[in-house]
């Protein structure tokens, strides 16, 4: 399996203030049709995950521009330009180029 | 918008099967674009894959699961189902149904969520 793991475990962020989530696979991401299938997801206090960005870099329907996702083979990061309230939860990076799809650890994103 | 709902018992006890059925409203179970999958999440913890299942049936199991899961589809009813057999304390957890899409010939990720059921495995 691809092992996803995921840095920092947690982050306290003042409101207005940027915030960055690293995610390293243990193999490339990279397809043979040259996109790259990793994703972002946010789960909020007692709600299932939600995706914010797909295929590194692309936002989801409805998702905010202040998430922005970036990276290449083995190494991503998402980052939220000005954190609002509404953003705490755990972030989760998840391969989905081989079977299983395999999820990092998460990171908990609290509010200063 | 596509809606999922997860239903089945909260309560299983060791060594019997847990049975979940997930509910699909808003889009057609039937649609070829689509992988209808399970994942699973111990309190506390991360995400698990469990499987998934297309419309014609055929499914793919995590390995780690494989020798006790079984994933069914009813097209006529939009739901698809979770069996878990042999469960153990192990396996409490909230499970959830998920759509996955095909984002090409193989790669497929999830797009919509279940609200997610909690199963706790005690005698």
């Amino acid at each position: 399996d691809i092992v996803m793991t995921q840095t920092p475990l947690s982050l306290s962020v003042t409101p207005g203030q940027p915030a960055s989530i690293s995610c390293k696979s243990s193999q490339s991401l990279l397809h043979s049709d040259g996109k790259t299938y990793l994703y972002w997801y946010l789960q909020k206090p007692g709600q299932s995950p939600q995706l914010l960005i797909y295929e590194v870099s692309s936002r989801f329907s409805g998702v905010p521009d202040r998430f922005s996702g970036s990276g290449s083979g083995t190494d991503f990061t998402l980052k939220i330009s000005r954190v609002e309230a509404e953003d705490v939860g755990v972030y989760y990076c998840m391969q989905g180029i081989h079977l299983p799809p395999t999820f990092g650890g998460g990171t908990k994103v609290e509010i200063k | 918008q596509v809606q999922l709902q997860e239903s089945g018992p909260g309560l299983v006890k060791p060594s019997q099967t847990l049975s979940l059925t997930c509910t699909v409203s808003g889009g057609s179970i039937s649609s070829g674009s689509y992988y209808w999958s399970w994942i699973r999440q111990p309190a506390g913890k991360g995400l698990e894959w469990i499987g998934r299942i297309y419309t014609s049936g055929s499914t793919n199991y995590n390995p780690s699961l494989k020798s006790r899961v079984t994933i069914s589809v009813d097209t006529s009813k939009n739901q698809f189902s979770l069996k878990l057999s042999s469960v153990t304390a192990a396996d409490t957890a909230v499970y959830y149904c998920a759509r996955g899409k095909i984002a090409a010939p193989g790669p497929y990720y999830f797009d919509y969520w279940g609200q997610g059921t909690l199963v706790t495995v005690s005698s």
